[in-house]
């Protein structure tokens, strides 16, 4: 199971809009709609923030948005806040191992 | 508020057996319906999944790290384990547990992970 690709970093100032890819197979992110996000900032353990594709958990801000097209789901972070620097991973179920992608760095800029 | 603290040995030498235990607090390992994962993140690298349990004692691991892979459960300690055997540099990393699912409202969705340890530092040296 190889990790899924995730583009290296991005970055955006402040109120922007910044939209983070995670390209799989249809043996994972095309396969199953249990595509989940997390951010992760330095020293500290990820933070889920989006499951089931497009899902938000409780106290995670609206702005954080999540949708799948084919093998390839999407994070979007809108309105752009100081506080979503971070690093942000995909995680796909792929029918009982789960796979991560390679991780994304967002930077506001 | 459930919560998960990673303990174990934080150095171990090539070809030895890396032990590492998950406690669970503030609710039972037992309950819910979920598993429970062991996640790891080498230095400066991506999270890699390595396996889960569930309280019956049902696993499922990596098909990368299976062979060396054992993740074990204590429902009297309300606590989950990690083996890896004859390890390398390669397998220093941080070492995370985590529930197996995003719980709300008395629902619980599956495939996510809602709540991590903090993380302990595994090196792998002579």
């Amino acid at each position: 199971q190889s990790a899924l690709t995730q583009p290296r970093s991005v970055s955006g100032s402040p109120g922007q809009s910044v939209t983070i890819s995670c390209t799989g197979t249809s043996s994972d992110v095309g396969g199953y709609n249990y595509v989940s996000w997390y951010q992760q900032h330095p020293g500290k353990a990820p933070k889920l923030m989006i499951y089931d594709v497009s899902k938000r958990p409780s106290g995670v801000p609206d702005r954080f948005s999540g949708s799948k097209s084919g093998n390839t789901a999407s994070l979007t972070i809108s309105g752009l806040q100081a506080e979503d620097e971070a690093d942000y991973y995909c995680c796909s179920y792929a029918g009982s191992p789960y796979v991560f992608g390679t991780g994304t760095k967002v930077t506001v800029l | 508020q459930l919560q998960l603290q990673e303990s174990g040995s934080g150095l171990v030498k090539p070809s030895q057996t890396l032990s590492l235990t998950c406690a669970v607090s503030g609710g039972s390992i037992s309950s819910g319906g979920y598993s429970w994962s062991w996640i790891r993140q080498p230095p400066g690298k991506g999270l890699e999944w390595i396996g889960y349990i569930y309280h019956s004692g049902s696993t499922y691991y990596n098909p990368s790290l299976k062979s060396r892979v054992t993740i074990s459960v204590d429902r009297s300690k309300n606590q989950f384990s990690l083996k890896l055997s004859s390890v390398t540099a390669a397998d220093t990393a941080v070492y995370y547990c985590a529930r197996n699912a995003y719980c709300s409202g008395g629902s619980c969705y599956l495939h996510a992970f809602d709540i991590w340890g903090q993380g302990t530092m595994v090196t792998v040296s002579s």
